[in-house]
């Protein structure tokens, strides 16, 4: 167990307002993702860490921001939320104990904005 | 840019049926990291196996194989005598050796549906 906690698991939110998904790991892991899935698109990379502060943009990051100001916690923020981010979002981290470059993922969170 | 085809969007099969998912990349680089991941109905996001393209060796875990074929970018998912556990999507991904911070290119993915 990769010690993964997403925050909330479900959340129903209207255009236009913020939100904030928390991504809490417990094993002091550097690196951290955010992910979302959607049908069609498989997993896209939206940000991910690699220490504390430190952060770089994935393939799907318009409309995203990040915070990471402890190892522990990797904060994903909608700042305006629109319909086209109603979505799945995964957390991951990279768990070295199951081999080079494998990441371990939480049991995600889902988001509906209508 | 890498990306990861998986064509085949749904699979249906009768328990007890040898299945194939494939999965076809496209890299510019020598060095990578190709994976599966297991997604079932319950939606965690479960990793299976990590090949790296130094090493074309087939592979085989008990009812799963996979072959890694560098020549046609493919690396292919069996599952034989299939059962219903197995249904779930399956997820294709591809990663660069270096650097990059281990940043997974995922395939769009395969819903394989085993019946009774």
């Amino acid at each position: 167990d990769a010690g993964i906690t997403q925050s909330p698991r479900h959340k129903v939110t209207e255009t236009g307002t913020p939100v904030t998904l928390r991504c809490h790991q417990t094993e002091n892991h550097r690196y951290m993702y955010w992910y979302r899935q959607d049908p069609g698109h498989g997993l896209r990379l939206i940000h991910y860490s690699y220490g504390v502060k430190d952060t770089d943009k994935g393939e799907v990051s318009d409309g995203y921001s990040v915070s990471r100001s402890k190892t522990e916690d990797f904060l994903l923020t909608l700042e305006s939320a629109t319909s086209s981010q109603t979505s799945v979002y995964f957390c991951a981290i990279r768990d070295r104990s199951s081999g080079a470059n494998v990441l371990t993922f939480g049991a995600g969170s889902r988001l509906t904005v209508l | 840019a890498q990306k990861v085809t998986q064509a085949q969007t749904e699979i249906s099969v009768v328990e007890k049926e040898d299945v194939t998912l494939d999965c076809v990349y496209e890299t510019r680089d020598t060095t990578y990291y190709l994976f599966w991941y297991k997604q079932p109905p319950s939606g965690e996001l479960v990793f299976l196996i990590r090949r790296n393209s130094f090493d074309e060796q087939n592979e085989i875990s008990g009812r799963y194989s996979w072959n890694f074929q560098k020549s046609t970018s493919s690396f292919n998912f069996t599952i034989t005598a299939s059962q219903v556990v197995d249904s779930a999507v399956y997820f294709c991904a591809l990663s660069f050796i270096t650097g990059t911070a281990s940043k997974l290119t995922f395939g769009t993915g395969t819903r394989l549906q085993v019946t009774l």
